[in-house]
């Protein structure tokens, strides 16, 4: 069984399009991370929520928008994709919000924008 | 800002060698983590570390934490194929974010 999956595993797009990435844990955990990864290998957190709600917000654009349903997916939906935005975006979980709660990360999604 | 810088950037090796990598940084972290990720994948967490000088092993992988928790090395001995990946450092910071290196992408040659 697969604990964090996301879909889609490759995404190509268009400058200017609108695409969403959709993300989902079975781990029961309350906490939830969109991270981007760049071409040099950093990743680094975009947003994190706990239970539906928003509490990590790193500076990122205001096109991008995640949305929690429920405890189990967090979507990232991306508007007016620009070249900058390529990257592999990998979602992850954590049993809390503490830091020192294991993160378990899904396997990304290739994102090119072209 | 915290950085976390790791080297070697690239490492190349033969199977049976062995080796040590890097995590720098001029920040304190209150914990740090050590993650491995193959291609396609996402980070898995191999470690974390909280006390300063602490060691911690790992069947061949050994982890240190420095002792102003600012820097952690990971050595590996009798280097496997299996031990090939980008192995990524992450140190915890007093906001409760991890901060992550830019890796080390590591291959092990038969």
């Amino acid at each position: 069984d697969t604990a964090v999956s996301q879909t889609p595993k490759y995404l190509v797009t268009q400058m200017g399009n609108d695409k969403s990435i959709k993300c989902e844990q079975n781990l029961g955990h309350d906490t939830m991370y969109w991270y981007k990864q760049d071409s040099k290998k950093f990743l680094k957190i975009m947003f994190s929520y706990n239970n539906k709600e928003l509490i990590i917000n790193e500076t990122v654009p205001n096109r991008f928008s995640p949305k929690s349903p429920d405890k189990a997916h967090l979507n990232l939906h991306i508007n007016s994709l620009e070249l900058g935005d390529s990257a592999v975006y990998f979602c992850a979980s954590s049993r809390g919000p503490s830091g020192s709660d294991t993160q378990y990360f899904g396997p990304g999604t290739r994102l090119t924008v072209l | 800002t915290q950085l976390l810088e790791q080297s070697p950037q690239f490492l190349s090796i033969q199977e049976g060698e062995n080796l040590t990598v890097y995590c720098n940084s001029s920040s304190v972290f209150s914990s740090l983590q050590w993650y491995r990720q193959e291609p396609g994948e996402g980070p898995v967490l191999l470690v974390t570390v909280v006390t300063g000088g602490e060691v911690k092993k790992l069947k061949r992988l050994t982890f240190q934490f420095g002792d102003a928790r600012k820097d952690s090395s990971l050595h590996i001995t009798a280097a496997q194929t299996g031990d090939t990946g980008l192995y990524l450092c992450a140190g915890l910071n007093a906001g409760n974010m991890l901060t992550f290196g830019g890796g080390t992408r590591l291959m092990v040659k038969p």
